[in-house]
């Protein structure tokens, strides 16, 4: 079973920030925070991963909280192109597997 | 990053038969995996493919209706058998590299 939670679904405005909540209460101290979204009719891609300090790239930030029981991906200046369902996974590093959950299906709206 | 060409991209198939779909990875990896994904549901995973032994399925999947081939590093196949209308979904093969994954675009699949 996936061990998040997140929002069935989310708007945000283009060209604002979005701010894509998940909870993850009873992750373990050795489990990574992934991010991964998948497009209409593709297939998922990678985000961004964290462990417990916040992290950011070309695509995204991420920020963990203290205790590492919820985490936020923002996407800094949403474009249309940003509509897709977003994961948050939570695993080892090494795992060899990964378990979604339903995911928040993202509207950028014009 | 990872190049994964998985065929076909769809398919129309009779109920009853089967369909095979490929995946080939860009270089050596030691498991792939195996999605379902239903209309308008997130991704299920069927089975685990490890080279050189039998596939890993998970719970409510078994090997006589998805059969998977795992004959070298860089290759795998899933075969959807005795094929329903409920069969009908998008399935997706999948690598891991770097603790990160990456995934083909996936086979559509319908069951008329």
């Amino acid at each position: 079973d996936a061990k998040t939670t997140q929002p069935t679904s989310m708007d945000c405005a283009e060209g604002r920030a979005a701010n894509l909540p998940c909870n993850h209460s009873t992750i373990s101290g050795n489990e990574y925070v992934y991010w991964y979204r998948q497009i209409h009719s593709q297939g998922p891609q990678y985000i961004i991963h964290g462990l417990k300090n916040n992290e950011t790239n070309e695509m995204a930030s991420l920020i963990i909280t203290e205790d590492r029981k919820s985490s936020t991906l923002i996407l800094p200046h949403a474009t249309l192109r940003d509509t897709a369902v977003y994961y948050c996974i939570v695993r080892p590093y090494s795992d060899d597997k990964i378990i979604f959950g339903k995911g928040t299906r993202l509207h950028i709206l014009p | 990053s990872a190049v994964i060409s998985q065929k076909p991209s769809r398919d129309i198939c009779q109920r009853g038969t089967s369909l095979t779909i490929q995946c080939q990875v860009d270089s050596q990896v030691t498991m792939m995996f195996w999605y379902r994904q239903q209309p308008g549901q997130s991704l299920t995973l069927i089975a685990t493919a490890n080279q050189g032994s039998e596939a890993t399925y998970e719970s409510g999947f078994v090997i006589d209706k998805f059969p998977i081939s795992r004959p070298n590093l860089t290759f795998s196949t899933l075969t959807v058998s005795n094929l329903s209308p409920e069969d009908s979904s998008i399935y997706l093969c999948s690598v891991l590299r770097g603790g990160e994954a990456f995934f083909g675009q996936g086979t559509r699949l319908t069951v008329v």
